[in-house]
């Protein structure tokens, strides 16, 4: 099975300064139609789920620009260009390409 | 608006069943896989089971395979799982899923407390 390892686990920012979240897969994210189905997903505190990115880096309608997604293979990272106090949160990668399903540990971004 | 409310969550003796439903609207539902998520309390999301649009294709975590049954009604726009002999590490909240692309829209879950 596919394992996922993010990192930090725990990330406090400073608001208006950008924050980055690694996650790294035990094999390769590529999909035999050449999609690569690595996701990224924000929970704030007490809500369900929200996914933020599909297919690496393609942003999901109403997220703002700050977020994006980037990487590769087995390498991948989620980046916010300057923090607000709306993303307070975990933040989620998690693997579409192979079964069964896997989601990384979670980041927990916090306000410094 | 596409909505997914779940519903069949509560308190059940170790060794116990429960049946969980997820109604769905806003969408074509029987053309869309599903999918069941759960989150124990303070912890991480694990997949439990996805089910195609047309029930061709099922897939199980393996901490719940041979216990949970996922099923889906495309008439009644409706997804369920079943889940037997449950354990206390099956207290969670459970989430059904949508799936384009992974999990697009979330319901707002339903707590399952495996308990004596």
């Amino acid at each position: 099975d596919v394992v996922m390892t993010q990192s930090p686990l725990s990330l406090p920012v400073t608001l208006g300064q950008p924050a980055s979240i690694s996650c790294r897969s035990s094999q390769s994210l590529v999909h035999g139609d050449g999609n690569t189905y690595l996701n990224w997903f924000q929970q704030r505190p007490g809500l369900s789920p929200r996914r933020l990115i599909y297919k690496v880096s393609n942003r999901d309608s109403g997220v703002p620009d700050r977020f994006s997604g980037s990487g590769s293979g087995t390498d991948f990272t989620l980046k916010i260009s300057r923090v607000e106090a709306e993303d307070v949160g975990v933040y989620y990668c998690m693997q579409g390409t192979h079964w069964p399903r896997a989601f990384g540990q979670g980041t927990r971004l916090e306000i410094k | 608006e596409v909505q997914l409310v779940e519903s069949g969550g509560g308190l059940v003796k170790p060794g116990g069943s429960l049946r969980l439903s997820c109604a769905a609207s806003g969408f074509t539902f029987s053309s869309f896989t599903m999918n069941w998520v759960r989150q124990a309390p303070g912890k991480g999301l694990e997949w439990v089971s996805s089910i195609s649009s047309g029930s061709s294709s099922i897939y199980y975590a393996d901490s719940v395979k041979g216990r949970f049954t996922i099923s889906r009604d495309n008439a009644k726009n409706s997804l369920y799982l079943q889940m037997n002999s449950l354990r206390a590490e099956d207290t969670a909240v459970y989430y059904c899923a949508r799936d384009y692309y992974s999990f697009d829209y979330w319901g707002q879950g339903t707590l399952v407390t495996v308990s004596s």
